[in-house]
Parts: structure tokens; C-alpha cells; sequence
């Protein structure tokens, strides 16, 4: 089956440390996305990247970092810098970057402070 | 500049009764349109999309949503609601922006009483 492989599901970070989100994808999209979601409230992107190689800053991309060495890999890591990392991460993927594409979502990561 | 609005935060229902989840955007174009579903834990399953082709469109699970452009509306409904669509709605709009990114509205929850 085709889909986002989110991985782990339930991730602990202690005070000063870096964590690293994975995310594969097995769709052959090109283009794939990291968004945070808090309690109550949408999402809010923090990274995307349309190509391999190549990628931009979303809404809230301070604390974070990415890279896109492979065409399916896409993580996330979230450092020390970002201070209240608390949330649930959810990374995407589409077909292409051409506008009004349908993204496709993993199962997600929530991430804890120790 | 583009935004959507979900007009109800949560919605709670009858099982047996319809569902009407509400959503208004604003956009300088006709944009494409998503309803989104997310259920606790879980990543964001695309329930519909509108892409100008026809006003009324249907998804899965007996969701169906309507384009107004005149009232600048897309919302969602079901004829019968059953306990397994308790969830958050999202609706969600395409950008013209290369990178194809999305805006999603803040969310509603949909319970549903036995």
C-alpha cells in the first residue's frame, strides 16, 4: 500500500536537546510538507520542500530544520532553539507543487517535553 | 491574500440526523476548496475537493459539499449522521502560490449522541 510513514508515534525530548521526526513517503510525490497542530487550533506550516534538494520556510519555521536528500525522506528536527516544541507533527505530501494539488497525510508524531 | 473560516468550533448531533458543518473563505479567485477529517491520534484523510468543475461535490463516507460563490460558502453535510463520524472537520483552501501550499481553517468538532 501506498501511503506516509510517520515514525515514532510518541517521541520524549528533554530540555536542551535535539529530536529528529521521521518522515517516508512511498506515493513518488514530489513535493512534501511539515506542519505543527496544537490542541484546539489548524495547522500551521513549518517546512516544505517541492523537489529533492530544495526547500523553504513556511509560517513558523524558527526552532526547526529540514533536509530532502532522497525523493520519499523528509525530517524533521526540531532543536533546542525551539522552545515549547510540545505538539502534534504532522508531515504531507502532493503530487507535485503545482497549486490546488490534495496533500496527503501520515499518522503523525507527538512530541513531549521530559 | 486568502482565509477560511469554520463558523462553529464544535457541532454535536443525533445519530440519525443530518450534518451540516459550515465554511466560508475568502480569496481574490476561485480557489480550489478540501474537507479534511481527522480523527483523535491520527493524520488529516481527504474527505472532498472542489476544483470548479461542478458546484456540488460528493466524497466518501455520504459526505457531500456545496460551492456558493455568491456567499463565498463550502459546506459540508451528511443525511445521516453514524457514531463513527465523530471527528474534527477541517476545510481547507488551495493557494495559487508555487509550492501548493494550503490554508486550513481552525477546525470543527463533530460529536454525535447516540
Amino acid at each position: 500500500d501506498g501511503g506516509i510513514t510517520q515514525s515514532p508515534k510518541y517521541l520524549f525530548r528533554k530540555e536542551g536537546q535535539n529530536v529528529t521526526l521521521s518522515c517516508e513517503q512511498n506515493l513518488n510525490h514530489d513535493a512534501m510538507y511539515w506542519y505543527r497542530q496544537d490542541p484546539g487550533q489548524g495547522l500551521r506550516l513549518i517546512y516544505y520542500s517541492q523537489i529533492v534538494n530544495d526547500f523553504q520556510k513556511g509560517d513558523i519555521a524558527e526552532g526547526y530544520s529540514v533536509s530532502r536528500e532522497k525523493k520519499e525522506s523528509f525530517p524533521l528536527t526540531v532543536t533546542s532553539a525551539q522552545k515549547n516544541p510540545t505538539a502534534f507533527y504532522l508531515c504531507a505530501s502532493s503530487i507535485s507543487a503545482i497549486p490546488n494539488q490534495p496533500q496527503h497525510f501520515g499518522d503523525g508524531t507527538r512530541l513531549s517535553i521530559l | 491574500a486568502q482565509s477560511v473560516t469554520q463558523l462553529d468550533s464544535h457541532v454535536s448531533v443525533s445519530e440519525g440526523t443530518p450534518v451540516l458543518l459550515r465554511c466560508n473563505y475568502s480569496s481574490s479567485y476561485s480557489p480550489s476548496l478540501f474537507w479534511y477529517v481527522q480523527h483523535p491520534n491520527k493524520g488529516l484523510q481527504l474527505l472532498l475537493k472542489y476544483t470548479s468543475a461542478a458546484t456540488l461535490v460528493k466524497g466518501i463516507n455520504g459526505f457531500e459539499a456545496e460551492f456558493k460563490k455568491s456567499e463565498t460558502s463550502f459546506h459540508l453535510t451528511k443525511p445521516s449522521a453514524h457514531m463513527s463520524d465523530a471527528a474534527e472537520y477541517f476545510c481547507v483552501v488551495g493557494g495559487l502560490n508555487a509550492g501548493n501550499m494550503l490554508t486550513f481553517g481552525g477546525g470543527t468538532r463533530l460529536m454525535v449522541k447516540p
